[in-house]
């Protein structure tokens, strides 16, 4: 069973450049949630994800995006990047959504400068 | 809107004792899900333990146990007999099951001395 991947694992990027960063799902989930973890921080819930479609999304504004792929993969795409942008960002899959344990990856460091 | 407190920062043990982690949330549903999380330097999220609400019995999976006061909205999480592997930040997060949007507390950060 493959576990969830995420990639890149480091970025760095400057103020007001545009940013995808991707995942794979567990095997057998359909459900991907993304979260924004700030330095010393506990992680914040960007969006998620439900076939293909959003299914909830958190205090986020609208530069923060969001696709799922018929394999249940998933990307997060960020535009106009800000200092602010840079953090840990987590991606979880689970089998379904409503109290089902979420599987996360090793997460995406982003920089900005 | 729920909000999960854990007040203590950091937290230390020696190996082979037991140590708790508390966590408070609040929350207006009498459904809804609590997890702990670890998270080590290496990052990787990795779930430690569940409860669902409207199981009055705590959960338990090898060392780690929980004491689920719904009362008293607390969640504190036991390690029994530590081992320097469990040195790692812990999270203790709510799902309220409409969706799986989790809210997570601040995080506490635990040290076990050989």
């Amino acid at each position: 069973e493959t576990g969830v991947t995420q990639s890149p694992t480091h970025l760095i990027k400057t103020r007001g450049q545009q940013v995808t960063l991707r995942c794979s799902s567990q095997s057998g989930h359909n459900t991907v949630s993304w979260y924004q973890q700030a330095l010393g921080q506990g992680p914040q819930f960007i969006f998620q994800y439900y076939r293909e479609e959003e299914n909830g999304r958190g205090n986020f504004p609208p530069r923060f995006s969001g696709l799922q792929f018929p394999n249940y993969s998933s990307e997060l795409n960020v535009n106009a990047l800000e200092l602010d942008d840079s953090a840990l960002y987590l991606c979880a899959s689970s089998s379904l959504f409503g109290g089902e344990t979420q599987y996360f990856g090793p997460g995406t460091r982003l920089l900005v400068l | 809107a729920q909000t999960v407190t854990q007040s203590q920062p950091e937290m230390s043990v020696q190996e082979a004792e037991t140590v708790t982690l508390s966590c408070t949330y609040d929350t207006s549903e009498s459904d809804y899900y609590l997890f702990w999380y670890k998270q080590p330097p290496s990052r990787q999220m990795i779930l430690v333990i569940r409860q669902e609400a409207y199981k009055q019995q705590n959960a338990t999976e090898n060392r780690f146990s929980v004491n689920f006061q719904k009362a008293a909205k607390s969640f504190s999480l036991k390690i029994s007999d530590s081992q320097l592997g469990d040195a790692a930040m812990y999270f203790c997060a709510y799902d309220t099951g409409a969706n799986s949007k989790l809210t997570f507390g601040k995080g506490i950060t635990l040290s076990v001395r050989p």
